[in-house]
């Protein structure tokens, strides 16, 4: 069954520094998506991304957050200069494009998990 | 914010029928019922969806009620696997707008 894989698993950093998580979407999929959870805490949007532009996106993510599609098949989130409370789970997410055959469904990757220190 | 309501906790015993409520009493007529679940901090996962009429998979079962502003999760033989946190969410269907996650219902399915 095709998945959504991400990378790294786990990353620490020191505050201040860059940080890049990577995702593969599932093949076919057009839609993409990060999202964070903070331990404890609510399953967060962060930003969607359609046609290699941001569709849509919280208040969360500022202007220290970036996402980008450098190929055919990854799809990045970048924190420019980290701060302690970007310390998350942060999920990366696909679907189909808009079709009445799809169920709309997003399908996550397991998660990447940052800590700041 | 979530336009969903759902208890914070409910228990239910190893092989019984785990039925989770959710309250969406401001759903619109092009809004559809989605409901996920987050095994510990796994990334979250699909259940099952459902505009008005009940619905069915291998999962679960979706009942919703004829004024659409409430429905139930049926998970018919729960397992211990199925200790997660449940979450119902309304979107509009076929959209790729993004989901927006409340806090949900932890199940505990105990033996």
């Amino acid at each position: 069954e095709p998945e959504v894989t991400q990378t790294p698993s786990h990353q620490v950093t020191q505050m201040g520094q860059e940080v890049i998580l990577r995702c593969v979407p599932i093949s076919n999929h057009l839609y993409f998506y990060w999202y964070r959870q903070i331990l404890g805490q609510k399953v967060e949007f962060l930003v969607s991304f359609y046609n290699n532009e941001i569709s849509e996106k919280s208040e969360i993510f500022d202007d220290q957050f970036s996402v980008e599609r450098p190929d055919g098949s990854n799809f990045t989130l970048k924190i420019r200069s980290t701060k302690l409370e970007d310390s998350a789970m942060y999920f990366c997410a696909s679907s189909e494009a808009p079709s009445g055959r799809t169920t709309g469904e997003l399908f996550f990757g397991e998660g990447s998990r940052l800590t700041v220190l | 914010d979530a336009k969903t309501t759902q208890p914070p906790s409910m228990d239910c015993a190893e092989g019984r029928a785990a039925n989770l409520p959710c309250n969406h009493s401001t759903i619109s007529g092009n809004e559809y019922v989605y409901w996920y679940r987050q095994i510990h901090s796994q990334g979250p996962q699909y259940i099952i969806h459902g505009l008005k009429n009940n619905e069915t998979n291998e999962m679960a079962s979706l009942i919703i009620t004829e004024d659409r502003k409430s429905s139930t999760l049926i998970l018919p033989h729960a397992t211990l696997r199925d200790t997660a946190v449940y979450y119902c969410i309304v979107r509009p269907g076929g959209s790729q707008g993004n989901l927006i996650f409340g806090k949900g219902t932890k199940l505990s399915v105990k033996p």
